[in-house]
């Protein structure tokens, strides 16, 4: 059963670090999704790649997340600096428009105090 | 953009009662719509989906509906079961992008023994 792998799983950090989260998505899947989840704001959508390709990011704060894909197997979102309101968890989905729904990785709960 | 209003938010049935949660959407132009399930501290998985062209897809003990006239759709469980405690999302989405799915705020369904 084919999966999308995100790592770290959690990550707690103090406020002002880097953080650094990794998606691998499935092979064959060209479109990848980032999503970050808290009760508040439910699924919030922040960057979606297409053929590695950014191509939305508006859901993104730009002055200290950022999102690429730097291989066809490899997706990052990075947040320099953290900040405690970053704090939620983080899902990479992948599939192929036309195809039906996305596969969602595990997600990495990032916790930021 | 397109705006996904999901009800009810929390929903309390005996076990082998049935559930029904409501969704409706804005853009006209969206045309397939999934179901996503989440269970506690896991990653949303898609259940069923449904696209603008049919009005009713079943599969076991879940079914959605569709009306395009009214920009609504529904997930109707039969026969629930106390694995089916989660929390449900609906999502809209259309053709011309990437199918980036809106999703709503989400449904806990709890599923009394």
């Amino acid at each position: 059963d084919a999966r999308v792998t995100q790592t770290p799983r959690h990550k707690v950090t103090e406020m002002g670090q880097e953080v650094t989260m990794r998606c691998q998505p499935i092979l064959g899947h060209n479109t990848v999704f980032w999503y970050r989840q808290t009760m508040m704001q439910g699924l919030e959508l922040l960057a979606y790649f297409r053929n590695r390709a950014p191509l939305d990011d508006s859901g993104m704060p730009k002055d200290r997340f950022s999102a690429e894909m730097p291989d066809a197997t490899l997706a990052t979102l990075k947040i320099q600096p953290s900040e405690p309101r970053d704090s939620a968890v983080y899902f990479c989905a992948s599939g192929v428009p036309r195809m039906g729904g996305y596969t969602f990785g595990s997600g990495t709960r990032l916790t930021v105090v | 953009g397109e705006n996904v209003e999901q009800h009810p938010s929390t929903l309390s049935v005996q076990e082998g009662d049935s559930a029904v949660i409501k969704c409706t959407y804005s853009d006209s132009a969206s045309n397939y719509f999934p179901w996503y399930k989440q269970e506690l501290g896991k990653r949303p998985q898609l259940i069923i989906d449904i696209r603008s062209n049919v009005g009713e897809k079943k599969d076991q003990r879940i079914a959605v509906t569709l009306n395009k006239t009214a920009k609504h759709f529904s997930l109707h469980i039969t026969e629930t079961q106390p694995e089916d405690s989660a929390v449900y999302f609906c999502a809209a989405s259309k053709p011309g992008g990437s199918y980036i799915p809106t999703f709503g705020r989400g449904t806990s369904l709890i599923v009394h023994p």
